[in-house]
């Protein structure tokens, strides 16, 4: 099993831009997790899912949209990038809620 | 202000040594996990605590749950080297749905 992976693993945009992270999970979990992380501020969850079709908003869900048509796959958007999304961005996903959350690698988004 | 203050936020100590890391809340939560992370990778659990007043022991590592389960506390026995990482607590609060809120994280390094 591949667990959790995401793609892509860095990236810079520009001021303005746009971009799609992918998350995709091969472990049959009903829930997912977008998060961000900055230094000192520990993970905060962006949005989540409890389930193919659903999305709900997490702690700091201004600046960004998510979809998940197919339940392994869970996609965190930008639609116009600003240098405070500069991040690191966790993808995780997990069983049940509360549960083991099982995390990818994480994406390295630098916005100029 | 998080939900979740974590303490101390950095930490440098030679290999042998002891030491706790603590997280504290003003909030009740359902459960409380312990994650580490290494450099570039996501968050692993380590352990996952329910009742106010468990510990649980995993090898050097010891996690209690404070009884009001609004607090928790992790002690490493004789530090190793391969204990370097960023340890994060994350409570689950269940009138927020149960989803997880992390604290800011403990940078431990352990030298040789």
């Amino acid at each position: 099993n591949a667990g959790v992976t995401q793609t892509p693993k860095f990236r810079v945009l520009k001021t303005g831009q746009s971009m799609t992270l992918l998350c995709a999970q091969d472990m049959n979990h009903e829930y997912m997790y977008w998060y961000r992380q900055d230094p000192g501020m520990g993970l905060r969850l962006i949005h989540y899912s409890v389930g193919e079709g659903t999305t709900a908003k997490g702690e700091v869900p201004d600046g960004y949209n998510v979809s998940r048509l197919k339940k392994q796959n869970f996609l965190l958007g930008l639609e116009s990038a600003a240098p405070s999304q500069t991040s690191v961005y966790f993808c995780a996903s997990s069983y049940h809620n509360p549960d083991t959350q099982y995390f990818g690698p994480g994406t390295r988004l630098t916005v100029l | 202000t998080q939900l979740l203050e974590q303490s101390p936020q950095f930490l440098s100590i030679q290999e042998g040594e002891n030491l706790t890391v603590y997280c504290n809340s003003s909030s009740v939560f359902s459960s409380l996990q312990w994650y580490r992370q290494e450099p570039g990778e996501g968050p692993v659990l380590l352990v996952t605590v329910v009742t106010g007043g468990e510990v649980k022991k995993l090898k050097r590592l010891t996690f209690q749950f404070g009884d009001a389960r609004k607090d928790s506390s992790l002690h490493i026995t004789a530090a190793q080297p391969g204990d370097t990482g960023l340890y994060l607590c994350a409570g689950a609060v269940g009138n927020a749905g149960n989803m997880l809120t992390f604290g800011g994280g403990t940078r431990l390094m352990v030298k040789p």
